[in-house]
């Protein structure tokens, strides 16, 4: 089966701009997390879907970002404006329901840097 | 914040197993047990979990102790691919992980 894709791989913007991040999860699977490494941290929770639902997003770092999972499918992450600290690298991973003990699929991330 | 405590690196050889400790003193008694590893510019991939039995799959084993105070994820022959960043995870919420900085693990041949 196909893995958890995202795009862009890296993304350069400037200070102010709007980026959007997207991810399209495996297919049939209903849980999408996005999660995030900025630089010298850890990797954190950002926010989950169930479906088109978001059933938690207290990871959120503030309302510059939003989240968005249209008909239950892809998901999109848009940052607006930009700041130099979101520069990170930016992971989309993804479950089936009835199977999260087993671990989720981990995207190969979007680098994405703000100057 | 992470539940777990680990070294910051390890080495091993080359065909060597490699034994990754992991502390987890506080963890409560129906919170799992997780192993991730993310291998340079890849996202982080599952490897395996537990609860309270050891348990071992194609990748790797897991032995917990009795107490469950602590735990050993164990590469059995290790390769140069294994090199990676290897996250002990002890999952207080079925939909978040709690990453820490994970243990370091270089195979040298």
């Amino acid at each position: 089966e196909a893995g958890v894709t995202q795009f862009p791989s890296h993304s350069v913007i400037e200070k102010g701009q709007t980026v959007t991040l997207r991810c399209d999860p495996i297919s049939g699977h209903d849980n999408l997390y996005w999660y995030r490494r900025v630089m010298g941290k850890e990797i954190k929770f950002l926010l989950h879907f169930v479906k088109e639902s978001k059933q938690d997003e207290s990871g959120m770092p503030n309302n510059r970002f939003l989240a968005e999972r249209t008909g239950g499918t892809y998901s999109t992450l848009k940052v607006q404006p930009a700041e130099l600290e979101d520069s990170g690298v930016y992971f989309c991973a993804s479950s089936q329901e009835g199977r999260k003990y087993y671990g989720y699929t981990f995207g190969s991330g979007t680098r994405l840097t703000v100057v | 914040d992470a539940k777990t405590t680990q070294p910051p690196s390890m080495d091993c050889a080359e065909g060597r197993a490699a034994n990754l400790p992991c502390n987890h003193s506080t963890i409560s008694g129906n919170e799992y047990v997780y192993w991730y590893r993310q291998i340079h510019s890849q996202g982080p991939q599952y490897i395996i979990h537990g609860l309270k039995n050891n348990e071992t799959n194609e990748m790797a084993s897991l032995i917990i102790t009795e107490d469950r105070k602590s735990s050993t994820l164990i590469l059995p022959h290790a390769t140069l691919r294994d090199t990676a960043v290897y996250y002990c995870i002890v999952r207080v919420a079925i939909d978040k992980l709690v990453f820490g900085a994970g243990t370091i693990l270089r195979v040298k041949s």
